[in-house]
């Protein structure tokens, strides 16, 4: 157990809606990652947010946004969605030192 | 910018058979490197890494990495496999002064046979 929980593990929803996907983090990390996994893509970084604020941004599409709350969880939303969005979705947490990220368990989406 | 290239997709083994799964990366600057394994509908589990100091580093069950800097590899192995150790393997990489995010490799299929 990495101490990094995500909900819902499952997740199926229809082409145009808007999901949220949450992230409760390690105790005491600051720092909070999401990433995206599918087949033709691979392991791709989205954003991270560090004590509530956007610290870095990768391959994030516009119609998807991530937040991070005062008591730390995070939370990804992704609206008007596509089937390509179809994927696992991970959660990382890390401390301040930044040398190791620690992965939750992930959230699959399905869109149909 | 950093970037990492796995180079097999797949690599199918005997159990008991030695293994290496192969990583480069670019980066101009100094780096941190990760191995992370994935087993089937699991998260990802951190395998080892390379901060700093000795170049061989030996991770969890049974796995080590050597950091070569003139041929920018990090590449993993074990002596003997176990049937256990199938799964998917990352490489990853941060910049040491810019460790915002983690890039990682496509990674590696590893499949062992009985």
């Amino acid at each position: 157990d990495s101490g990094v929980t995500q909900t819902p593990k499952h997740l199926i929803t229809a082409t145009g809606q808007r999901v949220t996907l949450r992230c409760s983090p390690r105790s005491g990390d600051l720092s909070v990652y999401w990433y995206q996994q599918s087949l033709d893509q691979g392991l791709q970084f989205l954003i991270q947010y560090y004590n509530g604020e956007e610290r870095a941004k990768g391959n994030i599409l516009e119609r998807f946004s991530a937040q991070q709350f005062p008591d730390l969880h995070s939370e990804l939303n992704l609206s008007s969605l596509e089937l390509g969005d179809s994927a696992l979705y991970f959660c990382a947490s890390s401390d301040d030192r930044y040398t190791e990220a620690f992965f939750g368990q992930g959230t699959r989406l399905t869109v149909v | 910018a950093q970037s990492v290239t796995q180079l097999d997709s797949q690599v199918p083994v005997f159990e008991e058979a030695p293994v290496e799964l192969r990583c480069n990366y670019s980066s101009s600057v100094s780096v941190y490197l990760f191995w992370y394994v994935q087993y089937p509908n699991q998260g990802l589990q951190l395998l080892l890494k390379y901060l700093s100091g000795s170049t061989l580093v030996k991770g969890i069950n049974g796995f080590e990495a050597e950091f070569n800097k003139s041929q920018t590899s990090f590449h993993l192995r074990k002596p003997s496999v176990h049937i256990s150790d199938t799964a998917e393997y990352f490489c990853a990489v941060s910049d040491q002064r810019n460790t915002d995010k983690l890039i990682f490799g496509t990674g590696t299929r590893l499949q062992v046979f009985p």
